[in-house]
């Protein structure tokens, strides 16, 4: 079985460019989060989607991150125009819904970015 | 609010060595989940454990083993006779039922083991 899949695994990028990071979670899972590991600090969660609806989109830092997962499939992560700060790993990550409870997250391999 | 703080950032032993990598958590909820990731070189996170806080019972896993202590918030990660493999990023976290199973990540410690 295929796991968390995520592309590209590093994206250079200048300031004021557009980057859309790609996730594809394991077939099946309805949950699917985004996180990122800015340098130096914590993994921290930006959102949560429930098949194609977001459930929760608390940790998304500003209006430059725009999350989608149209027909509740892949999940694409769109950051316009990138900014300096934005710099480190992004992880996608998946896990079933059983019933009303979540089963734990499968994570993907992350994708690094980097804005010069 | 949810908290994870892993106070070692950096442990270094020496192969066949035991070490114990500490976690302690903060929650107002009752019901939530403890988890440890291990972050290899390569960059995935690798889910290990997870553990519901109704369940105080500690577990083994061939050399890893899981230490929940309620009474103290903590969940501490030991990995017995330690092997070079072993060397990587190790992550604990927390997920509330009610924050809809978004994970709360400590710092993480990174692990090296000499041979």
């Amino acid at each position: 079985e295929a796991g968390v899949t995520q592309f590209p695994s590093h994206s250079v990028i200048e300031k004021g460019q557009t980057v859309t990071l790609r996730c594809d979670p394991i077939s099946g899972h309805d949950n699917l989060y985004w996180y990122r590991r800015v340098m130096g600090k914590e993994i921290k969660f930006l959102l949560h989607f429930v098949k194609e609806s977001k459930q929760d989109e608390s940790g998304m830092p500003n209006n430059r991150f725009l999350a989608e997962r149209t027909g509740g499939t892949y999940s694409t992560l769109k950051v316009q125009p990138a900014e300096l700060e934005d710099s480190g790993v992004y992880f996608c990550a998946s896990s079933q819904l059983v019933g009303a409870l979540n089963t734990e997250a499968f994570f993907g391999q992350g994708t690094r970015l980097t804005v010069v | 609010a949810q908290k994870v703080t892993q106070a070692q950032t950096e442990i270094s032993v020496v192969e066949k060595e035991d070490v114990t990598l500490d976690c302690v958590y903060e929650t107002r909820d009752t019901t939530y989940y403890l988890f440890w990731y291990k972050q290899p070189p390569s960059g995935e996170l690798v889910f290990l454990i997870r553990r519901n806080s109704f369940d105080e019972q500690n577990e083994i896993s061939g050399r890893y083993s899981w230490n929940f202590q309620k009474s103290t918030s903590s969940f501490n990660f030991t990995i017995t006779a330690s092997q070079v493999v072993d060397s990587a990023v190790y992550f604990c976290a927390l997920s509330e039922v009610n924050a809809g199973n978004m994970l709360t990540f400590g710092g993480g410690t990174r692990l090296m083991v000499k041979p």
